[in-house]
Parts: structure tokens; C-alpha cells; sequence
């Protein structure tokens, strides 16, 4: 596509359900990154996919949290069992590759967790 | 673990000023360093990079950079209200991963 996609763009969930965050990059971007965005605060990395593999998944907060990703194509992001602290807005990006410069952010998902 | 500061602001600045915002940065090692901009609600968008030492101007946009003392600036000259926004730093780290700064908030008045 055009730009990176992320769905939903809102999302609020009761504690303790599980969500599945979606982001689809620009077409043939082969590196695709999650950050999550508390409010008042800058971006927290969370994940990085090369491909479909994941080199680094150091910014995953918890073992609640995976990430996966089809090929070089959509990857979705899992928290389960959520809780309140998890609200936050979750923000992926997609560039070329991982020597590129800065990066094109999607729209974001806030996700509310009540 | 790179740490990025940023004072929070709010910054105001009158309109046609000079806004001048600043970051600092902790791991002596790190070559690249990039100015975002992000409007309330909005996701953050790419104005500017440096990579040496010296100043880099874009229009009214000049990214200053001190690798010694670790600081990195961004001036923007004759500020409007539409710069109002808030301004995050970020250091680029292995496999294109970048550290943020908490973003300082410009305030340009008219």
C-alpha cells in the first residue's frame, strides 16, 4: 500500500481479554518495527521483524506480549490477558530495510484497557 | 540501554521567533540522530536527520549537532503556530531501531 496501515485505530477492551493489534507496512518493505506510545511519553520500542523473523523482540514488556509476521508482509501484535498499564498507543513502522533512514510511522492503534 | 533526554516543555514561543529545542543523549558511541514531529493525536513524522558534527539546514529547520558533549539540537526560525506540536529526538540504534526522547511541547503563539 501507499502508507503502513494499522487496525484497529481504537480499541478498548475489558481487563483480562486478550487483543490482536494489526499492522499491514508498505508494500516491499522488508523491516517492520512495533513502538508503543504511553501517554505524555515518547516511543517505547517493543519489536523488530526482518522477514518474518524477529532479530530483536527486546522491548517486549512482559510474556504476554508476541508478535508475528506473515512472510514480509502483515504482522499482528498480541498482548494477552491485558491489564490497565498496557493502555497505551501502539505504533508500527515499516522501512526498506533495517540500514534505512528514519522510518514511516502508521496511524497507530490506542488501545484502552478498562 | 541508550538513554535520550528532553526537557518537556511547554515551550512558547511568540510567532516568527526562533524556537530552539534540545536532547541530550548517553551512549558516546551513537552516529545518527533524527528530529521527529508529532501533532496531538497524530503519529510521529520524520523532519530531520544528522549524522556529523556541525549544523544541517532544511528551510527553516536546522539540526545542530555536538558529538563531544553528546547534544543534539533543532532550530526552527520564524516559528508559526502551525509548528505547534510536540518534537521528539531520537537516536538510531542497531538494525535501524531507534531510541526516543519524551518530546518537548512548542507552543507558537500568534
Amino acid at each position: 500500500g501507499a502508507g503502513v496501515s494499522q487496525s484497529p485505530s481504537n480499541k478498548v477492551t475489558e481487563k483480562g481479554k486478550d487483543v490482536e493489534l494489526r499492522c499491514d507496512p508498505i508494500s516491499g518493505h522488508t523491516a517492520l518495527y512495533w513502538y508503543r506510545q504511553r501517554l505524555g511519553q515518547g516511543l517505547e520500542f517493543l519489536i523488530y521483524f526482518q522477514g518474518n523473523s524477529a532479530p530483536d523482540k527486546s522491548g517486549l514488556p512482559s510474556d504476554r506480549f508476541s508478535a508475528e509476521r506473515t512472510g514480509e508482509s502483515v504482522s499482528t501484535l498480541t498482548i494477552q490477558r491485558t491489564q490497565q498499564e498496557d493502555s497505551a498507543v501502539y505504533l508500527c513502522a515499516s522501512s526498506l530495510d533495517w540500514t534505512g533512514d528514519g522510518y514511516t510511522f502508521g496511524s497507530g492503534t490506542r488501545l484502552t484497557v478498562v | 540501554q541508550k538513554e535520550v533526554e528532553q526537557n518537556s516543555g511547554p515551550l512558547s514561543v511568540p510567532e516568527g521567533a526562533i524556537a530552539s529545542l534540545n536532547c541530550t543523549y548517553s551512549d558516546r558511541g551513537s552516529q545518527s540522530f533524527f528530529w521527529y514531529r508529532q501533532y496531538s493525536g497524530k503519529s510521529p513524522e520524520l523532519i530531520m536527520s544528522i549524522y556529523s558534527n556541525g549544523d544541517k539546514e532544511d528551510g527553516r529547520f536546522t539540526a545542530q549537532l555536538n558529538k563531544a558533549s553528546q547534544y543534539v539540537s533543532l532550530l526552527i526560525r520564524d516559528s508559526q503556530p502551525s509548528d505547534s506540536a510536540t518534537y521528539l529526538c531520537a537516536v538510531r540504534g542497531n538494525f535501524n531501531k531507534f531510541y526516543f526522547g519524551s518530546g518537548t511541547k512548542l507552543n507558537v503563539k500568534p
